[in-house]
């Protein structure tokens, strides 16, 4: 009940395409939904995150579509650009301080 | 833009010996937290730290594992007994409300390594 699924777990996409990595998860206390980017030898770093009251929050190029009924989440990123090429990461949170982590999509961008 | 900052970036240590990962959070956050990342697998919640004490902490957070705020600025994890199931990437992230209003900034994180 805990967990959050994540699916692919790696993308190839070519340059100007659309990349779309989905995430599922059971909770339905579930509050909060952010996805992550890491680069290689960094940290993660939040990219976007949408609550479930909205259905679509979108920043640039990257969109989060979000269905509460089926309890699944995604990211979109439009226009995919070699520099976008990371590791992502979906999570999940309700009522306390702790981010439940998917397990990771390994996205590469080729021009 | 104000960074999480951890050392050192890469920590070998003999199976059994201490290990205190260093972190300064960003200077006007409140709420201070620890994950690791095994190598090839999810991030994982360790615990979160407010108000000088632990707020929560996940079940692979046993007695073997220690969190401090020693003075205003640095944040410490400390393994007692490494094993070599210790093995993997420890970030250290801070935010400046708690999660449902402000986000958490992670830090480069440690690599450590038990041989």
């Amino acid at each position: 009940q805990q967990q959050v699924k994540q699916s692919p777990q790696s993308l190839i996409v070519q340059k100007g395409g659309i990349s779309i990595i989905n995430c599922a998860y059971e909770n339905t206390a579930f509050d909060y939904f952010p996805w992550y980017q890491q680069f290689p030898g960094k940290g993660p770093a939040l990219l976007i995150a949408i609550r479930p009251d909205v259905s679509e929050k979108k920043e640039g190029r990257f969109t989060i579509s979000f269905n509460k009924s089926a309890k699944q989440f995604s990211l979109h990123i439009m226009d995919s650009q070699p520099g976008d090429s990371a590791t992502y990461f979906c999570a999940a949170n309700y009522n306390t301080d702790k981010l439940i982590f998917g397990t990771g999509t390994r996205l590469q961008v080729f021009p | 833009e104000p960074e999480v900052t951890q050392t050192p970036s890469h920590q070998v240590t003999q199976m059994g010996q201490e290990v205190i990962l260093r972190c300064v959070p960003i200077s006007n956050h409140l709420y201070f937290y620890w994950y690791r990342q095994i190598l090839g697998q999810k991030v994982e919640f360790l615990v979160s730290f407010y108000n000088n004490e632990i707020s929560e902490k996940s079940e692979i957070f046993d007695d073997q594992f220690s969190v401090e705020r020693p003075d205003g600025s640095n944040f410490t994890l400390k393994i007692r007994s490494t094993k070599l199931e210790d093995s993997a990437m420890y970030f250290c992230a801070s935010s400046s409300d708690s999660l449902g209003n402000q986000p958490q900034h992670f830090g480069d994180g440690t690599r450590l390594s038990i041989l």
